[in-house]
């Protein structure tokens, strides 16, 4: 079945330690995106990424870094700098025509 | 003020009840529009793809859009315990831009 996986389903960050973020799709789709969740805050974007080897910040990008070296693969970065991480991450990708297939989420808390 | 205005609730109705949520939006340049639905720690699933104005169903589900007064709703009938979950809205200009979405609106059906 096609769709998005990410991994791990928990994770846990020491203070000063980056943690990545997996996520993978065999949807064949251009775009893929990265959004942290937050009580009453919506889905903020943090990258997202048209095309393979291209990727654009988002509106809370500070903290975060990303790699798009294959159309499948958009691995999520939180470094040292992000100084509150704890958060629900949500991976998606997007078709032109059939709107956001999103992945069941990273819930990530810092220890 | 935010591009995406949604209640976040939380909404409770006793099953068999008719549903409505809602969203405003202050850009005129939406066009498309997306209603998703997200169960507790899992990612949002698509509900409703609409395009301007208008209404569409599926099945128990209707997608408004009133574009003069830039304003979507969503109707759920005869609704029963697991339409549970939170509701987003999202819009865009166009389908190759990224979507903006509202903060969600907890929804619990009462058996």
């Amino acid at each position: 079945d096609g769709g998005i996986t990410q991994s791990p389903k928990y994770l846990f960050r020491k203070e000063g330690q980056n943690v990545t973020l997996s996520c993978e799709q065999n949807l064949n789709h251009d775009a893929m995106y990265w959004y942290r969740q937050d009580p009453g805050q919506g889905l903020r974007l943090i990258y997202y990424s048209q095309i393979v080897n291209d990727f654009q910040k988002g509106d809370i990008a500070e903290g975060y870094s990303v790699s798009r070296e294959k159309k499948e693969s958009f691995p999520l970065t939180v470094t040292s700098a992000q100084k509150n991480p704890t958060a629900f991450y949500l991976c998606a990708s997007k078709d032109t025509f059939y709107g956001y297939t999103f992945g069941s989420g990273t819930r990530l808390t810092v220890v | 003020q935010k591009e995406v205005e949604q209640d976040p609730g939380p909404l409770s109705v006793p099953e068999g009840a008719i549903v409505s949520l809602n969203c405003t939006y202050s850009n005129s340049a939406f066009q498309y529009f997306m209603w998703y639905r997200q169960y507790s720690r899992k990612g949002p699933e698509l509900l409703m793809y609409t395009y301007s104005s208008g209404n569409k169903e599926d099945g128990r589900f209707t997608a408004q859009v009133d574009k003069s007064s830039k304003y979507i709703s969503l109707f759920i009938r005869d609704s029963q315990p697991s339409d549970s979950a939170t509701y987003l809205c999202a819009m865009s200009p166009n389908t190759g831009n990224q979507f903006y979405f509202g903060t969600g609106t907890s929804l619990t059906v009462i058996p």
